[in-house]
């Protein structure tokens, strides 16, 4: 199985930050990685897959990057709205996510 | 705009089969061009792959869940469905459903989420 570990779990920021979320793969999965970002009590929203490729229509203030078995997902300048629990996803080999990464209010 | 929406019941008996359908609207389950899975969410914890399905009924599923996990699809009513046999406490969770990319790939979109208790 491949293991997915994010880092930090919790993250604390205040609005206009640059922020940076780790994802390592327990071996490589070349860019088959995917992030979400979710609320309380709602489902997961995709960020971006393949590594780097941003969903239409989701802020370019996110971006992602990194292939093999280290990536980040980086939000240039922190809105209120952003402000929620970040997963990876790796789809390599079937699929595993990370224990997520909690964003609070600084 | 494709939606997908989780129904079934919210309680189960442990040992028992749980039971949950997604219904497709606003495309097709019939395209060739993704893949239909679930996903589940234990309270407060982390998110699991269960398992992806292709309209033609290829299925993918998660090796830890076993010979448990069954999914299907009926093109003719626009559904796919899941069944998870002999079910735990370890089973209580949110059930998602979600368009893959890939037989193991991205979800977008998902449903909202359906919890489903297991307890006696």
């Amino acid at each position: 199985d491949i293991q997915m570990t994010q880092s930090p779990s919790t993250l604390s920021a205040s609005v206009g930050d640059r922020v940076t979320i780790t994802c390592r793969a327990s071996q490589s999965v070349s860019s088959w990685l995917a992030w979400y970002q979710q609320k309380p009590g709602k489902a997961p929203k995709l960020l971006i897959y393949r590594a780097s490729t941003l969903k239409s229509g989701v802020p370019s203030r996110f971006s992602g990057s990194g292939s093999g078995t280290e990536f980040t997902l980086t939000i240039s300048s922190l809105q209120p709205d952003d402000f929620a629990t970040y997963y990876c996803q790796q789809y390599d080999s079937y699929s595993t996510f990370g224990q997520g990464t909690k964003l609070e209010i600084k | 705009q494709l939606q997908l929406q989780e129904s079934g019941p919210g309680l189960v008996k442990p040992s028992e089969t749980l039971s949950l359908t997604c219904t497709v609207s606003g495309g097709s389950v019939s395209t060739s061009t993704y893949y239909w899975g679930w996903i589940r969410q234990p309270p407060g914890k982390g998110l699991e792959w269960i398992g992806n399905i292709y309209y033609s009924g290829s299925t993918y599923y998660n090796p830890s869940l076993g010979s448990r996990v069954t999914i299907s699809v009926d093109t003719s009513k626009n559904q796919f469905s899941l069944k998870l046999s002999y079910v735990t406490a370890a089973d209580t969770a949110v059930y998602y459903c979600g368009r893959g990319s890939s037989y193991y790939g991205w979800f977008d979109p998902w449903g909202q989420g359906t919890l489903v208790t297991v307890s006696s």
